[in-house]
C-alpha cells in the first residue's frame, strides 16, 4: 500500500518560533510537494522538489523554505512562524511520467496553529 | 494562481441521483486530474485524463474533456452518501507540477 506519512496531524506553535513539518513516501517518487489549503483559496503550491537537493517555488514560497536531503523525505520549515501561515499543510508526491505531470498521492495533512 | 475552477461551488443531492461538477481552465494542458478530499483528510486521486482522451471511465466516475472550451466534467452516478467530499480538478500548465481549483462540495443525504 503506497503511502506519504507526515509527521504530526495537529500542531500549535508560537508566533516567531521555528517550525519543521515533516513529510516522508515509500513509493520511490521522484516529486514531492508541499501546499497549504484555505478556506476559499483551495490548495495552493509552496515549493516542489523533482529531485534530490533540486527545489522550485511554487506560487506562495514567502515565509517557506524546503530542504531535501535524501529522496524520500521533504521537510517544510517555517523560519519565523507568523499568525497568517496558521493553515491545513499537505504533502504529496508524484512518479515522473516523462515531464508530464502523473498522479500525486497526498499525506493526510498537518493543521498547524500559529498562536 | 487558480488554473482551474469548480462550478458549481455547492452540491445537495439525494442518495441515488447523480452528481454533475464541472471545471473550467486557462491555458493548454497534458492532462487533467480529479482528486476527492473527505473532511480535515487528504486528497484522494480519482481519474486522470489526457489532453487526447475525450472520455474515461471509473466505476461510477465518468470524466470528459473538451479542449476547445477548455472544460471537464465529473459525473459520479447513483451517489452514495459515501460519496460526500470536496471534489477537485487540477490542471498541469507546466509539467509535472498541479494547479488545483477551489473544489465542489457534495452532499449526498441518505
Amino acid at each position: 500500500d503506497v503511502k506519504v506519512t507526515q509527521s504530526s496531524r495537529y500542531l500549535v506553535k508560537r508566533t516567531g518560533e521555528k517550525v519543521f513539518l515533516e513529510c516522508v513516501q515509500d513509493m520511490d517518487h521522484e516529486n514531492m510537494f508541499w501546499y497549504r489549503q484555505d478556506p476559499g483559496l483551495g490548495l495552493r503550491l509552496i515549493y516542489f522538489s523533482y529531485d534530490v537537493k533540486m527545489k522550485e517555488k511554487g506560487d506562495i514560497p514567502e515565509g517557506y523554505s524546503v530542504s531535501r536531503e535524501k529522496k524520500e523525505r521533504f521537510s517544510l520549515i517555517l523560519e519565523s512562524a507568523s499568525t497568517n501561515q496558521t493553515s491545513m499543510y499537505l504533502c504529496a508526491s508524484s512518479f515522473s511520467d516523462r515531464g508530464h505531470s502523473s498522479e500525486q498521492f497526498f499525506g493526510p495533512g498537518t493543521r498547524l496553529t500559529v498562536l | 494562481s487558480q488554473q482551474g475552477e469548480e462550478d458549481p461551488q455547492a452540491l445537495s443531492i439525494q442518495e441515488g441521483e447523480n452528481a454533475t461538477m464541472n471545471c473550467s481552465y486557462k491555458t493548454s494542458i497534458n492532462n487533467l486530474q480529479w482528486y476527492r478530499q473527505n473532511s480535515g483528510r487528504g486528497l484522494v486521486h480519482l481519474i486522470l485524463i489526457r489532453s487526447n482522451e475525450r472520455e474515461k471511465h471509473s466505476g461510477r466516475l465518468r470524466v470528459t474533456l473538451d479542449t476547445s472550451k477548455k472544460s471537464s466534467s465529473l459525473l459520479i452516478t447513483a451517489s452514495r452518501a459515501a460519496d460526500t467530499a470536496s471534489y477537485f480538478c487540477a490542471t498541469d500548465p507546466r509539467y509535472y507540477k498541479l494547479t488545483f481549483g477551489k473544489g465542489t462540495l457534495l452532499t449526498v443525504n441518505p
